[in-house]
């Protein structure tokens, strides 16, 4: 399967505890997104890299979210001190090229914060 | 105000049936726009991207109207495999990694 991979698929955490989900693009796509999607709602943008570097980020996006693609390839969102707010769909897309370009989703990781 | 708004539905039409999405945004500056479907518990994926002039694929015809600020997708003679959620996105610049998403418009095509 050469698709967008995301894990884990899901996971639940206790309030407060810090969680980290890992993506993996298509191999050759140079665009990474975070998005954050809950029942009724559409994606919501998080961040993007391209390559390695971090080029946009949320406002919405407390400081207790984090994301890193270090060697431009896969990537990790970290979420610190979880809240019950937290609990969403976490989807990741890649995307090739330099202009806007189909979006390739992944499964998503779903967070439960209890 | 949301930066893209659609209308939720649901629509529900029956097989054979046209039906059409709306979708506004509220940035003039916005470049780019695409529609992308997104079945129940799965990903979205991209449907079709936008142009300007419009655009058709098969049974779908997309249109922009930038004056007005809104994009529009036409599905005609609908299939039941069409029942899904249709999310309208806008990117501001063509080279801008920000989608905006709407919160999708659900169809549900019944026999």
């Amino acid at each position: 399967d050469t698709g967008v991979s995301q894990d884990p698929r899901h996971k639940i955490t206790k309030r407060g505890q810090n969680v980290t989900f890992r993506c993996d693009p298509i191999s050759e796509h140079n665009r990474l997104y975070w998005y954050r999607q809950t029942l009724g709602q559409g994606p919501e943008f998080l961040t993007y890299f391209q390559n390695e570097a971090q080029l946009e980020k949320s406002r919405l996006l407390s400081d207790r979210f984090s994301a890193e693609r270090p060697k431009g390839s896969f990537s990790t969102l970290e979420i610190q001190r979880t809240e019950q707010g937290d609990s969403a769909m976490y989807l990741c897309a890649s995307s090739l090229g330099l202009a806007i370009n189909e979006q390739f989703f992944g499964p998503g990781t779903r967070l439960t914060v209890l | 105000r949301k930066e893209v708004e659609q209308d939720p539905g649901p629509f529900n039409v029956p097989e054979g049936a046209t039906v059409a999405f709306n979708c506004t945004y509220s940035n003039s500056a916005s470049q780019s726009f695409f529609w992308y479907r997104q079945d129940c518990r799965k990903e979205p994926k991209l449907l079709m991207s936008v142009y300007s002039s419009g655009n058709e694929d098969g049974r779908f015809t997309a249109q922009l109207n930038r004056a007005s600020q809104y994009i529009s997708l036409l599905i005609r003679d609908s299939k039941l495999s069409d029942s899904a959620t249709y999310l309208c996105v806008v990117n501001i610049g063509t080279n801008a990694g920000k989608s905006t998403f709407g919160d999708g418009t659900t169809l549900t095509v019944k026999p």
